[in-house]
């Protein structure tokens, strides 16, 4: 069946570094691909997406671009902030239902 | 609008109780679905309604677990007699276009412990 797998974490960083966390997936058709941040405390908020090959999702300074030919969605960003410390999570979808990674957890520190 | 609202944050319950938890999904919202998230995980699936009809569950929603979605509105997620392996963060999340176009809006979960 379809799922996705995420770099393991966690992730420490300092302010300013550049961010990468990489997602591959499996599935059996063309899925859209998400990318979603928990902070502490807080339930999950989509970050960015893509719909079909070669697109790019980009927010906030993030940006992923949807690579069928590696079946890959990695998360970038070239300046990270501490408030960019939370849980990301990758995640795919062909249905009605959505598959997520596990998460990785960053840290960015001042 | 607020967004997705879930009720209560927090539960804990002892081992072979019953919990309900409640899902207010954005208004205009016709999709409404329900995910388990355990510790150092990621979501996972449980069941998925369009308006107040329950389309998909999970194999992960044994027959302890029942979803209801009266009216197309609010939702409710039950535990019957729950085990310890249910602790887990429960999150509701709605959509209107469909899940290709939007992705989802998710609340900020309810967290069962159950001792």
């Amino acid at each position: 069946g379809d799922s996705v797998t995420q770099m393991e974490g966690p992730v420490t960083l300092s302010e300013e570094a550049f961010l990468t966390i990489n997602c591959t997936y499996t599935a059996t058709g063309y899925p859209s691909l998400f990318w979603y941040v928990q902070y502490p405390g807080e339930g999950l908020q989509l970050l960015l997406k893509a719909t079909k090959a070669d697109d790019k999702g980009s927010n906030k300074g993030f940006e992923a671009t949807y690579r069928k030919e590696t079946t890959s969605f990695h998360l970038e960003k070239g300046s990270v902030q501490v408030s960019d410390s939370a849980v990301y999570f990758c995640a795919l979808s062909e249905g009605n239902d959505m598959r997520f990674g596990a998460g990785t957890r960053l840290t960015v520190k001042p | 609008d607020t967004g997705v609202s879930q009720n209560p944050r927090h539960k804990i319950t002892k081992r072979g109780q019953n919990v309900t938890f409640r899902c207010d999904p954005i208004s205009e919202h016709n999709r409404l679905y329900w995910y388990r998230q355990t510790l150092g995980q990621g979501p996972e699936f449980l069941t998925y309604f369009q308006n107040e009809a329950q389309l998909e569950k999970s194999r992960l929603l044994s027959d302890r677990f029942s979803a209801e979605r009266p009216k197309g509105s609010f939702s409710t997620l039950e535990i019957q007699r729950t085990e310890q392996g249910d602790s887990a963060m429960y999150l509701c999340a709605s959509s209107l276009d469909g899940l290709q176009l939007g992705g989802y809006t998710f609340g900020s979960g309810t967290r069962l412990t159950v001792v």
